[in-house]
């Protein structure tokens, strides 16, 4: 199984403040690879697909990159909604994997 | 627009089963595939398997492999996740998620496994 893990685990910022996130997985999984974003109470929310391409109705500040093994998710400007959890998820072998999270959290 | 609706909260024995249904709408079911995939309170997101409403082929995560079964009904466009001999440790928030991508998510179905 592709073990996924992310850093940091908790990202304390300000509004306005760019925010990196990062996954990287155990063996190449190509570009088969999203970011998901999941608030208190709600479902996951598909951000990124296939690495870099933004899902329908995501704003721009959101933007994905990398491939193979190292994957970057950057807020170029965090607004006060984009407080949350963050998922990275590989789709390139089964079983399907997550990482563990990234909780983004006002500073 | 797409929408995946779940049935409600349940509340099981320890031993018991439980039968989660997810129905769509706002599109042709067979297109999108099915995976679902549970939150443990406080906890992140575990991948449980993967069913093609077109085909019916299966994918299980072997830690759920004889406990699961993932089933569609494209007369009514609902699909199932049926979970076996319930532990406490299968507490959890069960979502059903449509796409290649996981592109749309059901509201999610608490499941409280409790003696």
């Amino acid at each position: 199984e592709i073990v996924l893990t992310q850093s940091p685990a908790t990202l304390s910022l300000s509004p306005g403040e760019r925010a990196t996130l990062s996954c990287r997985a155990s063996q190449s999984v190509g570009s088969y690879f999203a970011w998901f974003q999941q608030k208190p109470g709600q479902a996951p929310r598909l951000l990124i697909y296939d690495a870099s391409n933004r899902a329908t109705g995501i704003p721009a500040r959101f933007s994905g990159s990398g491939s193979g093994t190292d994957f970057t998710l950057t807020i170029s400007s965090l607004e006060p909604e984009d407080f949350a959890v963050y998922y990275c998820q590989q789709r390139s072998n089964w079983p399907r994997t997550f990482g563990q999270g990234t909780k983004v959290e006002i500073k | 627009q797409v929408q995946l609706v779940q049935s409600g909260p349940e509340v099981k024995k320890p031993g018991a089963s439980v039968k989660v249904s997810c129905k769509a709408s706002g599109y042709t079911f067979s297109t999108y595939d099915i995976s679902w995939v549970r939150q443990a309170p406080g906890q992140g997101l575990e991948w449980m398997g993967w069913i093609s409403p077109y085909k019916g082929n299966t994918n299980y995560a072997q830690k759920f492999q004889g406990r699961v079964t993932m089933t569609t009904d494209t007369s009514t466009s609902t699909a199932y996740m049926e979970l076996r001999s319930l532990t406490s440790d299968d507490t959890a928030v069960y979502y059903c998620a449509g796409g290649t991508n996981f592109d749309y998510w059901g509201q999610g179905t608490l499941v409280t496994v409790s003696s």
